[in-house]
C-alpha cells in the first residue's frame, strides 16, 4: 500500500464548477500538508501549505485536512479553463522534513 | 527572477554513456533535491543536499551520483545510464520554510 493515495483522474468539469481533489495517507506521524500544481511540460508550483487539522483558505482555493481521517482536500471554486493542470498532494512530518511524499497526482480539465 | 534552472531540458541517450543533468538555483537557498516523476509513480526523491559538501540518499538513489561543490548547483550524474532511468527529472530547491521550487524538468530517454 503506498504511503499516499490520490486518484488519477482524469477529472473532468464545466467552467464555473466546484471542484474537490483528494488524498488519503497512511502514516498518521504526517503533520504538513502540500497542494502543488502542475501544467503541462513545467515543474510543479506550490498552491497551498497547511499544518495539522483544519481548513486553509486562498482566494477560489480552500485546503482542507481530517487527521482523524487521514483525508486532504483541496477545493477550487469558480473555476476557470486555466486550473487545468494535474495537482499533486505532499506531505512530511517533524523530524523528515528533508523527505516530501507525493501522491501520484489528479489531472484536471476544466472545460469552457 | 527567483528560479531554478535545469539543463538539458531533453535528452535522448544510450545505454552506459555517462551524463550529468545540470541544476542551479538563484535564491541562496541551502536545500535542494532531485525527483523523477514516472507515470502511476509520481514524484520519488533520488538524492537531497541540505548545504555545500553535505548530501544524502533519498528513495530512488540507486544508479544516481549528486554533488554538491557550491550552494548553487545540485548536478545529476547517471554514470552509466540504463532504460529504466528513462524519465522525468526535477530539481528543486527549498526556503527555510518548506516550499519547494522546481525547475521546469528535464526529460531523459536511454535508449
Amino acid at each position: 500500500q503506498k504511503e499516499v493515495e490520490q486518484d488519477p483522474g482524469p477529472l473532468s468539469v464545466p467552467e464555473g464548477a466546484i471542484v474537490s481533489l483528494n488524498c488519503t495517507y497512511s502514516n498518521s506521524a504526517f503533520q504538513y500538508f502540500m497542494w502543488y500544481r502542475q501544467y503541462s511540460r513545467k515543474g510543479p508550483e506550490l498552491l497551498m501549505y497547511t499544518y495539522s487539522s483544519g481548513n486553509k483558505e486562498d482566494g477560489r482555493f480552500t485546503a482542507q485536512v481530517d487527521k482523524s481521517s487521514k483525508y486532504i482536500s483541496l477545493f477550487i471554486r469558480d473555476s476557470q479553463p486555466s486550473d487545468s493542470a494535474t495537482y499533486l498532494c505532499a506531505m512530511t512530518y517533524h523530524g523528515a522534513t528533508n523527505k516530501l511524499i507525493f501522491g501520484t497526482g489528479t489531472l484536471l480539465a476544466v472545460q469552457p | 527572477e527567483a528560479q531554478v534552472t535545469q539543463n538539458p531540458r531533453y535528452l535522448i541517450t544510450v545505454t552506459g554513456k555517462k551524463l550529468t543533468v545540470t541544476c542551479s538555483q538563484n535564491m541562496n537557498h541551502e536545500y535542494m533535491s532531485w525527483y523523477r516523476q514516472d507515470p502511476g509513480l509520481g514524484l520519488r526523491q533520488i538524492y537531497y543536499s541540505m548545504n555545500v559538501e553535505v548530501t544524502d540518499k533519498g528513495d530512488v538513489p540507486e544508479g544516481y551520483k549528486v554533488s554538491r561543490k557550491e550552494k548553487r548547483n545540485f548536478p545529476l550524474i547517471l554514470e552509466s545510464p540504463s532504460p529504466n532511468q528513462t524519465s522525468l527529472y526535477f530539481c528543486a530547491s527549498r526556503t527555510g520554510l518548506g516550499e519547494l521550487f522546481f525547475g521546469e524538468g528535464s526529460r531523459l530517454t536511454v535508449l
